[in-house]
């Protein structure tokens, strides 16, 4: 069965500084990976995701994410964080049950 | 239409009340998903519907929980004699084909029982 952790519930960086949340999942084959955002109130909204291919994706708002087969990893960073990156961050996979599966979320607190 | 659209978007209903939830999918999407955000958790998965097959049902708590969808479009999701534990943001999400292209969500149902 697919699953996927996120060891932080929550991390602070100050605004300007890098981030890299980190995301481990579980499944037999290459998965589909995403990682998404929601801000209070709201859906949640797709930054990017990973099926194939290069190991490294661009997403939107200058996020990126690394794929790492070895380490069963798709960690997400960006080089500089701004204030209005505050929000809940999700990691989620689907594989071959097409029904994705999402971690518990790390809520990223953004000091000025 | 342009996004998945949920309502309502608030929901307090009395213990023991039936309360009904609606989303309305992208147009042209085929698979729709249901998923329970209780505070501070992650998402529950409920229920998957995909074009005209048998739903997968295998996430829904008991069977006070059911949901449906007409014509491969909106879909209800109905709870039966409302609890209290039932509280919680319900979200619903749409994808075209089996989520190649990420899955869309709506700004999902906050009902509280109360």
């Amino acid at each position: 069965a697919q699953s996927v952790t996120q060891p932080d519930i929550h991390i602070t960086v100050s605004e300007g500084a890098s981030l890299e949340l980190r995301c481990n999942y579980s499944y037999g084959a290459t998965p589909y990976l995403f990682w998404y955002v929601q801000s209070p109130g709201q859906g949640l909204q797709l930054l990017l995701k990973y099926f194939s291919g290069d190991t490294l994706v661009q997403g939107i708002k200058g996020f990126e994410a690394e794929f790492k087969r070895s380490q069963s990893s798709f960690n997400l960073r960006k080089p500089s964080v701004h204030w209005s990156d505050a929000a809940e961050y999700f990691c989620a996979t689907s594989g071959g049950s097409y029904i994705p599966t999402f971690g518990r979320g790390t809520s990223l607190i953004v000091h000025p | 239409g342009a996004g998945v659209s949920q309502s309502p978007s608030n929901k307090v209903t009395e213990k023991g009340k039936d309360v009904e939830l609606r989303c309305d999918p992208i147009s042209g999407h085929t698979a729709l998903y249901w998923y329970r955000q209780s505070l501070g958790q992650g998402l529950e998965f409920l229920i998957y519907f995909q074009g005209n097959s048998a739903p997968d049902k295998s996430g829904l708590p008991s069977d006070r929980f059911s949901a449906e969808r007409t014509g491969g479009s909106v879909s209800t999701l109905t709870i039966q004699r409302t609890q209290q534990e039932d509280s919680a943001v319900y979200l619903c999400a749409s994808s075209l084909g089996r989520g190649e292209n990420g899955y869309t969500f709506g700004s999902g149902t906050r009902l509280t029982v109360v």
